[in-house]
């Protein structure tokens, strides 16, 4: 079946833009991770759904940063007034439930602020 | 807090021969999982192998396979028999078996491996 897909492939945006991110999950998979990956910050989490339980945020960065899951399938990752420091490749998995473990990585929304 | 460590920024590997990819961890925890992902340029992760902590047995898929050592908190993976295909970035990543934690991924550096024809 199809795979985890992600929207746009590539983002170019204005420092103080807001840019919206979007992740199409495995058909499904109840839970949903973001990852973020930057030349400083390696690989890092910022957020985690897992079905109708109210979401893990620990990972995000800042109060820019919000995320939202509707109907238990499509999330956006949503960051206000863009920095530089946004820059990154952002990283979209899924995974079935908790007894599956392995996690579906999409191919990544690389964001670019100047 | 557990962390994930991959000494190893580069290594190099000549077609057909093998290579062993380093990686420790650090964790208070018994039970946990852990992981190989490769990234190839397309940006695409892919899972290579995985690794259940209460299992003595190393894991193996096909050309990979893993060294665990539970008591040194070490998981190298070694690929036989290096393809140009293998030529990728690879994370070794951690993972509590703690419900609450939620199954998120703690990744190390990662190691951009590259084969030599």
């Amino acid at each position: 079946g199809a795979g985890v897909s992600q929207s746009p492939s590539n983002k170019v945006t204005e420092k103080g833009k807001d840019v919206e991110l979007r992740c199409d999950p495995i058909s499904g998979h109840t839970a949903l991770y973001w990852y973020r990956q930057s030349l400083g910050q390696g690989l890092e989490f910022l957020i985690y759904f897992q079905g109708n339980s109210a979401p893990d945020k620990s990972g995000l960065p800042s109060d820019r940063f919000s995320a939202e899951r509707t109907g238990g399938s499509v999330s956006t990752l949503t960051i206000q007034r863009t920095q530089q420091e946004d820059s990154a490749v952002y990283l979209c998995a899924s995974r079935h439930d908790w007894t599956r473990d392995t996690q579906y990585f999409g191919p990544g929304t690389r964001l670019t602020v100047l | 807090a557990q962390t994930v460590t991959q000494s190893q920024p580069e290594m190099s590997v000549q077609e057909a021969e093998t290579v062993t990819l380093s990686c420790t961890y650090d964790t208070s925890e018994s039970d946990y999982y852990l992981f190989w992902y490769k990234q190839p340029p397309s940006r695409q992760m892919i899972l290579v192998i995985r690794q259940e902590a209460y299992k003595q047995q190393n894991a193996t898929e096909n050309r990979f396979s893993v060294n665990f050592q539970k008591a040194a908190k070490s998981f190298s993976l070694k690929i036989s028999d290096s393809q140009l295909g293998d030529a990728a970035m690879y994370f070794c990543a951690y993972r509590s078996a703690v419900y609450n934690q939620g199954g998120k991924l703690i990744f190390g550096q990662g190691t951009e491996l590259s084969v030599k024809p």
